[in-house]
C-alpha cells in the first residue's frame, strides 16, 4: 500500500494524559499537513512541513500541541495534558508540488482520538 | 477561518436523481477543489477546476467557477448509493476546507 497510513487508527485515553500519533506519507511527497475534524464540521489546518521544516502552524494548535517530521519523512503529533475538547479525528495529508504544479492533497484514515 | 463554505449542509435525493451542491469563497483563488469524505475516512480527491476555466467534467461530475461570484458547484448526475458522503470544496490558499455539504442518497 504506498497511501498515506496514520497510526493508530483509535485512541482512547484518559484526560491529563499525553497522546503522540503518527503519518506516514507517501514517499515521494515532500509537504505534509496535519488537521483536526470533530464531527459535522469540515477539516480544520492545523499545521504542514515541507521536508523537515515546519511553515505553519495555526492558531488552533495550543502549546500543549507539538508536531516534528525530523527526517522529512513520517511526522509525529502530539498532545500533552489531553482535554476532553480534544477528541476528534486527526487527519494527515501528503502532497507533492514540486512535482505536481497543482496541489492536490492525498488523506490518511485519520486517528480517532476519544478523551475520556 | 474557513476560506470555503458548502451549500446547502445537507441533502437527500433519490438514486437516479442529480446532486448539486455549491460552494462559496472569500478571496481571489488560483484553482478550487472538491473532495469527498466517506463516513470515518479521510477524504478522497475528486475534481479540481482552475481559475481561468468556467466549466469542468470528469465522469459523472461537473464542476463551474464562477470567479466574479466567488463560487462554485459541484454537479453529481445520476446519482448512486455509493456517492453518499460529505463533499467538501477548497482552495488553493493553505487548502482550508469548509464545513463540507452531508449528501444522502435515498435507494
Amino acid at each position: 500500500d504506498t497511501g498515506v497510513s496514520q497510526d493508530p487508527r483509535h485512541k482512547i485515553t484518559k484526560r491529563g494524559q499525553n497522546v503522540t500519533f503518527r503519518c506516514d506519507p507517501i514517499s515521494e511527497h515532500n509537504r505534509l499537513y496535519w488537521y483536526r475534524q470533530t464531527l459535522g464540521q469540515g477539516p480544520e489546518f492545523l499545521t504542514y512541513f515541507q521536508n523537515e521544516a515546519q511553515l505553519e502552524k495555526s492558531r488552533l494548535l495550543s502549546d500543549r500541541f507539538s508536531a516534528e517530521r525530523p527526517k522529512g519523512s513520517f511526522s509525529t503529533l502530539e498532545i500533552q495534558r489531553t482535554e476532553q475538547g480534544d477528541s476528534a479525528m486527526y487527519l494527515c495529508a501528503s502532497s507533492s508540488p514540486d512535482r505536481d504544479p497543482i496541489e492536490k492533497l492525498f488523506f490518511g484514515s485519520g486517528t480517532q482520538l476519544s478523551v475520556l | 477561518s474557513q476560506q470555503g463554505e458548502e451549500d446547502p449542509q445537507a441533502l437527500s435525493i433519490q438514486e437516479g436523481e442529480n446532486a448539486t451542491m455549491n460552494c462559496s469563497y472569500k478571496t481571489s483563488i488560483n484553482n478550487l477543489q472538491w473532495y469527498r469524505q466517506n463516513s470515518g475516512r479521510g477524504l478522497v480527491h475528486l475534481i479540481l477546476i482552475r481559475s481561468n476555466e468556467r466549466e469542468k467534467h470528469s465522469g459523472r461530475l461537473r464542476v463551474t467557477l464562477d470567479t466574479s461570484k466567488k463560487s462554485s458547484s459541484l454537479l453529481i448526475t445520476a446519482s448512486r448509493a455509493a456517492d453518499t458522503a460529505s463533499y467538501f470544496c477548497a482552495t488553493d490558499d493553505k487548502i482550508i476546507f469548509g464545513k463540507g455539504t452531508r449528501l444522502h442518497i435515498l435507494p
